[in-house]
Order: C-alpha cells, then structure tokens, then sequence
C-alpha cells in the first residue's frame, strides 16, 4: 500500500474528447508526477508538479496538462483525445522529508479512446 | 539522454530456478536505481533502489547490485516463486532543478511455471 489513490479506475472516450484524471497522495506528498504507460512498454514521464507548480515536462504536447492542489490531489487533463492516448495513466509521488528520490505509484487510470 | 536497457522476455522459468534480469543504464551525472514490479492489472510497486556505487539493494530475496563501472543494476532472486510472475521494470532518476523524473526501461515479462 502507498497510499496513493487514482480515479477512476477504467474510462474509455471517443477521439476528439477531453478527459481529466485524478490522483490523490498521502498527506505531505508534496510531490506528484503522471506517467504514461502505453500497452507492452515502460512508463514515459508526462511532468512533475511541485507545490502546485509545473517541475520538468517530458516529451508530451500541451494538450497534456496538470493541476496539483494545496490538499495533495492533483489532476491530469487532456484535451482532443487521439486514439494513441490510450494507456494506462499512473501517478506517482514523493514523500517529504524522505529521500526525493523514490516516487510511490498509485494503481493507475486505464483510458481507451476509440 | 539518460537512458535504461534491459533484457527482452518473456523469461519462462520453473519454480525454486534462479533468476537473473539484465538492466544496463546511461546518465549524465550519478543517478539512483531502481527496479519495480508490476503485476497484472496493477500500478508499479518499489522492489528495490540503490543510491551510489556499490551499494546493493534488496527486498523479497531480490537482489541487484549498483555497478557504476559497468553502468548495470541487474536483478537476481536465488529461487523465484509463482508468485514472482510480473513484470519488471528497471529505472533511473537523477535529482535536478527540473524535477527527478524516473526514466524507464522496456520491461522484462517473468513467468514462474509450478
């Protein structure tokens, strides 16, 4: 158990559709990132929200973008969904006052967009 | 970049066999390591990490050591359960201003046979 929570668990939309995610961390994660983990691959790094402001995007368009809220949730939105969206979208966050380097998944999102 | 190569799968091994996962990394700087394990339909879940040169990490009888010269962090189990059936991902992150992102490998697929 990490503590780390995602919602919901399973959504499919249709191309052209937007789509926000959730996350929630434990108290004092004050860290949250969003990975996406397309079928049969390695997770690839979306970005990193740190008290409540973008900390480092991977190679993703603007389309993807982010929220982190002062109660330790945040969000990831996307906006004109494409079929290559699909995945399984995971959270991940860090907890203060430990070492910054290890990031403690939640379960995932798992989107289809057809 | 910073990179992570590891081993292709499905390794299909037998019950109580050793297991070994080839994972070899390039960064910039000093990056800590670490391997995850996913099972099916589930989120990542922290195996083991190693922070600097020789250390070794460890957990459930998993081993891997940080071999700087090398630039490998391969996994071992002595004797893998069915249990151990996952798959593994192998990943590096180093602590900058932008953010530590986790950096992946492929993923290699286990299968324990009774």
């Amino acid at each position: 158990e990490t503590g780390v929570t995602q919602s919901p668990t399973h959504l499919i939309k249709t191309r052209g559709q937007q789509v926000t995610l959730r996350c929630s961390s434990q108290s004092g994660h004050n860290t949250v990132s969003w990975y996406q983990q397309a079928l049969g691959q390695g997770p690839q790094f979306i970005f990193q929200y740190y008290r409540e402001e973008e900390n480092g995007r991977g190679n993703f368009p603007p389309r993807f973008s982010g929220l982190q809220f002062p109660n330790y949730s945040s969000e990831l939105n996307v906006n004109a969904l494409e079929l290559d969206d699909s995945a399984l979208y995971l959270c991940a966050s860090t907890l203060a006052g430990t070492s910054t380097d290890t990031q403690y998944f939640g379960p995932g999102t798992r989107l289809t967009v057809l | 970049g910073d990179s992570v190569t590891q081993m292709e799968g499905p390794v299909t091994l037998s019950e109580e066999a050793f297991l070994t996962i080839n994972c070899t990394y390039t960064a910039t700087g000093y990056p800590s390591l670490f391997w995850y394990v996913q099972y099916p339909g589930e989120g990542l879940q922290l195996l083991l990490k190693a922070t600097k040169a020789d250390d070794k990490g460890s957990n459930k009888g998993f081993e891997a050591t940080y071999r700087k010269e090398t630039t490998s962090f391969h996994l071992e189990k002595g004797s893998v359960q069915v249990s151990d059936s996952a798959v593994y991902f192998c990943a590096l992150t180093e602590l900058k201003a932008a953010g530590n992102k986790l950096t992946f490998g492929g993923g290699t697929r286990v299968l324990v046979k009774p």
